[in-house]
């Protein structure tokens, strides 16, 4: 079966901890992406990677951290950096292809206590 | 402004109506367009990609205006299960492949 699996579900952390989200997906895509979604909001992109070993930063890197060693995994670790962690993160994937259809994992609920 | 505009509604339509939502892009260089659906609490789910000379999948229809820089979706014959958010996307294509969203219509089907 293929797809995007991302954990946890849901998250809880204290105010100063740094803490990591997994993203993997088993679809043989080359690009992967995590975006942000505040209630009420559309998607905002953190962080993209086109290829292995290479990632860019995108409109609200601040506060967060990825890494991309392996094709199929790109965990995204949000920092104590990060004013305002709240939020519902989504891990996307897509093929090399020019129409970049995106396929979207089902999410991680961070809540900062 | 922002880079992709849409109403946010909510549109209240009866079952079997027919609805439609426009979203608007400020990038005249996008290549890709792409309508989502999103349910409450959950992924977005590709609901159709937009080409250029249009596409329709069963009561869905799908249109790209580029002079006006701006999508559509249709929805004929709407059901209950069609209540969702409906997120439109577009590739800027300037070297980044990532989509830009829109905050998304919130579409509520009543009996």
């Amino acid at each position: 079966d293929g797809g995007i699996t991302q954990s946890p579900k849901y998250l809880f952390r204290k105010e100063g901890q740094n803490v990591t989200l997994s993203c993997e997906q088993n679809l043989n895509h080359d690009a992967m992406y995590w975006y942000r979604q505040d209630p009420g909001q559309g998607l905002r992109l953190i962080y993209y990677s086109q290829i292995v070993n290479d990632f860019q930063k995108g409109d609200i890197a601040e506060g967060y951290s990825v890494s991309r060693e392996k094709k199929e995994s790109f965990p995204l670790t949000v920092t104590s950096a990060q004013k305002n962690p709240t939020a519902f993160y989504l891990c996307a994937s897509s093929d090399d292809s020019s129409y970049n259809e995106q396929f979207f994992g089902p999410g991680t609920r961070l809540t900062v206590l | 402004r922002k880079e992709v505009e849409q109403d946010p509604g909510p549109f209240n339509v009866p079952e079997g109506a027919t609805v439609a939502f426009n979203c608007t892009y400020s990038n005249s260089a996008s290549q890709s367009f792409f309508w989502y659906r999103q349910d409450c609490r959950k992924e977005p789910k590709l609901l159709m990609s937009v080409y250029s000379s249009g596409n329709e999948d069963g009561r869905f229809t799908a249109q790209l205006n580029r002079a006006s820089q701006y999508i559509s979706l249709l929805i004929r014959d709407s059901k209950l299960s069609d209540s969702a958010t409906y997120l439109c996307a577009v590739n800027g294509y300037t070297g980044r492949r990532a989509l830009t969203f829109g905050s998304g219509t919130r579409l509520q089907v009543q009996p």
